[in-house]
C-alpha cells in the first residue's frame, strides 16, 4: 500500500521569502502525485499533479514542484510568497493499480509573517 | 468548471441520531469519494463509488454506509452517530484513471 509523509506540520515564512515543502511518498512502482492547497473554510483545490515526463511540473499561483524518484519525494516550492499563500498544503499519491483512489500525507500549516 | 456540492457546511447532532451527509457533482464523474479530515492526519478516505449502487471500502468504514442511488448523487450515512465522529467531511469526484479529484467545500460535523 502506498502512503505519504508530510515532515512538517507547521512552517511559518516572511512574505517574500522562499518556501520549500516537503513531501515523501512511499509506492513500489510510478506513481501520480498531487499538491492540493486548503485555506480556511474551504476545500481543497489542486496546485499541480505529475503522472510522467518532464520532473518539474509548474502549477497555479506561481508554485512547482519537482518529483525526485531516487529521493521519493515530492515537494513543492515558490521563489516568494505572498501573505495569501497561507493555508494548509496536501501531497497525495495515486497508485497506477489502485482506481482513482489517493493517499494523503498529514498537511503542512504554512503562515505567512508580514 | 467542475462544481462538487455538499449539503450543509455546518451540523450539530446529538449522539445516537441518523445523520445524512448528501454531496452532488454536475460533471457526470464515474468516481466519488468521502473522506474525514482530522488535523494531523489529513484526509482518510471513507468510502469511495465507482459506479451507481456500487461502493467500496475506504481505510476507515467503521460507522458509516453510503448510498449511490443517481451518478450525480453520493450520500454518507452515520447510522447512530457517536463523538468521535465529530470532524471534517469532505467530498470529491474524478473521471476516468488518473483524472484530479475536485473537492466539495466541507461539512464540519459536530457531534454533542
Amino acid at each position: 500500500a502506498q502512503s505519504v509523509t508530510q515532515p512538517d506540520i507547521h512552517i511559518t515564512v516572511s512574505e517574500g521569502a522562499s518556501l520549500e515543502l516537503r513531501c515523501n511518498y512511499s509506492y513500489g512502482a510510478t506513481p501520480y502525485l498531487f499538491w492540493y492547497v486548503q485555506s480556511p473554510g474551504q476545500g481543497l483545490q489542486l496546485l499541480l499533479k505529475y503522472f510522467s515526463g518532464d520532473t518539474l511540473v509548474q502549477g497555479i499561483k506561481g508554485f512547482e514542484a519537482e518529483f525526485k524518484r531516487s529521493q521519493s519525494s515530492f515537494n513543492l516550492r515558490k521563489p516568494s510568497v505572498h501573505w495569501s499563500d497561507a493555508a494548509e498544503y496536501f501531497c497525495a499519491v495515486g497508485a497506477t493499480n489502485a482506481g482513482n483512489m489517493l493517499t494523503f500525507g498529514g498537511g503542512t500549516r504554512l503562515m505567512v509573517k508580514p | 468548471d467542475v462544481k462538487v456540492t455538499q449539503s450543509s457546511r455546518y451540523l450539530v447532532k446529538r449522539t445516537g441520531e441518523k445523520v445524512f451527509l448528501e454531496c452532488v457533482q454536475d460533471m457526470d464523474h464515474e468516481n466519488m469519494f468521502w473522506y474525514r479530515q482530522d488535523p494531523g492526519l489529513g484526509l482518510r478516505l471513507i468510502y469511495f463509488s465507482y459506479d451507481v449502487k456500487m461502493k467500496e471500502k475506504g481505510d476507515i468504514p467503521e460507522g458509516y454506509s453510503v448510498s449511490r442511488e443517481k451518478k450525480e448523487r453520493f450520500s454518507l450515512i452515520l447510522e447512530s452517530a457517536s463523538t468521535n465522529q465529530t470532524s471534517m467531511y469532505l467530498c470529491a469526484s474524478t473521471g476516468g484513471w488518473g483524472d484530479t479529484q475536485y473537492f466539495g467545500p466541507g461539512t464540519r460535523l459536530t457531534v454533542l
